[in-house]
């Protein structure tokens, strides 16, 4: 099935560093959502994005809607260890509620 | 507001059975969409639901079916087992054309 090109797949980081991850795709989305996923449990909502060029902050978390509309990138600063995890991007294409998944980013926190 | 919630959370089956998994969406929220992710396949969308209706279908065989009763909770069933069935199966509600909230999910194992 179609998924969103994600990078990078993996990440270890100290504790207090910021982060950056980015998804890209052929195809324009007119959603683009964040998601982060702990062991054994389902995604959970950080940020969703509904227009091109779009910056929006939640808390330590800052994402942007690429102008273009084919790409997303989210950016944590000052990382703690909770921020542990696999977080996804996830986009919606005009008139569906099919969700596109990026492959994961895992995100490793040294304390 | 209660979350999506999903029963059961875990479940073993061996080939051949079918099973059944329910999904209750969070109050209010009319669309339900369903998911199975792999370590392979990442998320891949199975179907999604609406006013008891199957909108959109993912590239998934006919051994996955879905409903949606009047109240919005669904059920997605899964026949003649297989291996490669085993998963993580996620539920997630959206009010209609909006941002998707997933439940925890239940892991299914088929040996």
């Amino acid at each position: 099935g179609q998924q969103l090109n994600q990078s990078p797949q993996s990440m270890f980081i100290q504790e207090g560093e910021d982060v950056s991850m980015n998804c890209t795709s052929s195809s324009i989305f007119n959603t683009w959502l964040w998601y982060k996923q702990d062991p054994g449990e389902g995604p959970v909502l950080l940020i969703a994005l509904y227009k091109a060029g779009e910056l929006t902050s939640n808390g330590r978390l800052t994402a942007q809607f690429g102008i273009t509309r084919k790409d997303s990138f989210l950016n944590i600063s000052a990382s703690i260890p909770s921020d542990v995890g696999i977080y996804f991007c996830a986009g919606l294409q005009g008139g569906s509620e099919k969700l596109v998944f990026g492959k994961g980013t895992k995100l490793t926190v040294n304390p | 507001k209660a979350g999506v919630t999903q029963t059961p959370r875990y479940l073993i089956k061996t080939r051949g059975q079918q099973v059944t998994l329910s999904c209750s969406p969070i109050s209010g929220h009319r669309s339900v969409s369903w998911y199975q992710q792999t370590p392979g396949q990442g998320l891949q969308f199975l179907f999604e639901y609406f006013s008891e209706t199957q909108r959109n279908k993912g590239n998934f065989p006919g051994r996955f079916s879905g409903r949606q009763f009047s109240n919005s909770r669904s059920e997605m069933n899964v026949s003649t087992l297989e291996l490669g069935d085993s998963a993580l199966y996620l539920c997630a509600s959206s009010f209609l054309g909006e941002t998707q909230y997933f439940g925890p999910g239940t892991r299914l194992l088929v040996l």
